[in-house]
């Protein structure tokens, strides 16, 4: 049964702190997003990526968060700095696309950020 | 962009009864509606989805509903028992690679024993 997963499963930090987040896509996808979800705004997506490359990251704060994926298996989300109103929680999913085609996505258990 | 718009916020229903969540969407070219289900403090699952070349689909006690004309697609849940207490979420995009999903808002459903 494969899984999305997601490391750390909780952080708790202080304000100014760099936050790293980490993401394992199922392996074999080749699409990977960056939500965040908090009670107020519900499921916000920040960034995803096909085959390592951004497509989209228009929903990022860009003055503070930066994500990348270094290899196919590895995607990261960093805060640096960080401040209380990024306390959230951060799922990653994945995702396999062929060509044009329709695709599924999977959710990781998610990283609770608590910024204090 | 896609917009999607969900309701109710919160269902409580008796258990055995059912329960229909409804969301709306603006982008006439979006085509895949997927549903996904979130328990406390997990992720959220895929339930059930739906592709605009049909008008509904079924999954045991659970049904989707499409309306491209309206721009509408309804969840349904038959005989509902307590483990279908969640936080269920639509969600629409447009049936190609290169798009991501809008989420609606969530509707947290009670099922009450």
């Amino acid at each position: 049964d494969a899984r999305v997963t997601q490391t750390p499963r909780d952080k708790v930090t202080e304000m100014g702190q760099e936050v790293t987040m980490r993401c394992q896509p199922i392996l074999g996808h080749n699409t990977v997003f960056w939500y965040r979800q908090t009670m107020m705004q519900g499921l916000e997506l920040l960034a995803y990526f096909r085959n390592r490359a951004p497509l989209d990251d228009s929903g990022m704060p860009k003055d503070r968060f930066s994500a990348e994926m270094p290899d196919a298996t590895l995607a990261t989300l960093k805060i640096q700095p960080s401040e209380p109103r990024d306390s959230a929680v951060y799922f990653c999913a994945s995702g396999l696309v062929i060509g044009r085609g329709s695709y599924e996505q999977y959710f990781g258990p998610g990283t609770r950020l608590t910024v204090t | 962009g896609e917009n999607v718009e969900q309701h109710p916020s919160t269902l409580s229903v008796q258990e055995g009864d059912s329960a229909v969540i409804k969301c709306t969407y603006s982008d006439s070219a979006s085509n895949y509606f997927p549903w996904y289900k979130q328990e406390l403090g997990k992720r959220p699952q895929l339930i059930i989805d739906i592709r605009s070349n049909v008008g509904e689909k079924k999954d045991q006690r659970i049904a989707v509903t499409l309306n491209k004309t309206a721009k509408h697609f309804s969840l349904h849940i038959t005989e509902t028992q307590p483990e279908d207490s969640a936080v269920y979420f639509c969600a629409a995009r447009m049936d190609t690679g290169r798009r991501a999903l809008t989420f609606g808002s969530g509707t947290r459903l009670q099922v009450q024993p």
